[in-house]
């Protein structure tokens, strides 16, 4: 799986958005972005996943640029509950079998929302 | 729906004393996982379920670290004797099992162990 590059840390204010930088420039063609966030004390938790095209859910967007080398996911609206650590994962997925596959995680970036 | 359920929340045990994490995905995920949390640190996989089978425990330190999935539901790790570098957050995460991108995994809250 390719490997992914997150700045450690990040501020952002109370009901800004907030855009959160992953770079994968080894990522190859059949391999997909995922996001998850780790709220403190909690497992981590799914947020969105991309191949080519922006993403949008009811939690947040993700924008993968053309050459799919990098991505940012924005959190539209950013409240204090999205203090959290968030994840950029990058990974091919199983199309056979019972569909299991291991998340590779690096360190992540630490978001901090200010009020 | 229940998430993924895992007991004790807290362990504190002394070094070469045995201990037992358990696990109970949510209803229907077929997929079982076990990840080590180290303090700063991404979760790590330590073994992976299809059913009642271990297809992914090559990071697993064997000698004294085990796992079982009994009927392909609940699964238990277990480690002993445990070591003072076994301090960490233990998390079990499942999965549909299903093949494709929306297969994503849910995580429970961990157990933090603390070996003194």
């Amino acid at each position: 799986d390719a490997k992914t590059t997150q700045p450690p840390s990040m501020d952002c204010a109370e009901g800004r958005a907030a855009n959160l930088p992953c770079n994968h420039s080894t990522i190859s063609g059949n391999e997909y972005v995922y996001w998850y966030r780790q709220i403190h004390s909690q497992g981590p938790q799914y947020i969105i996943h991309g191949l080519k095209n922006n993403e949008t859910n009811e939690m947040a967007s993700l924008i993968i640029t053309e050459d799919r080398k990098s991505s940012t996911l924005i959190l539209p609206h950013a409240t204090l509950r999205d203090t959290a650590v968030y994840y950029c994962i990058v990974r091919v997925l199983p199309y056979s079998g019972a569909g299991s596959y291991q998340l590779t995680f690096g360190k992540g970036t630490k978001l901090s929302v200010i009020p | 729906e229940a998430g993924v359920v895992q007991s004790p929340r807290y362990k504190i045990i002394e070094k070469k004393q045995p201990v037992a994490f358990w696990c109970n995905p949510i209803s229907g995920h077929n997929t079982l996982y076990w990840y080590l949390q180290n303090l700063g640190q991404g979760p790590e996989l330590l073994i992976r379920y299809e059913n009642e089978e271990a297809v992914d425990d090559s990071q697993l330190p064997k000698d004294r670290f085990s796992a079982e999935r009994l009927k392909g539901v609940d699964s238990t790790l277990k480690i002993q004797p445990a070591e003072l570098g076994d301090s960490a957050v233990y998390l079990c995460a499942s999965s549909l099992g299903i093949a494709g991108p929306a297969n994503e995994q849910f995580f429970g809250p961990g157990t933090r162990l603390t070996v003194l």
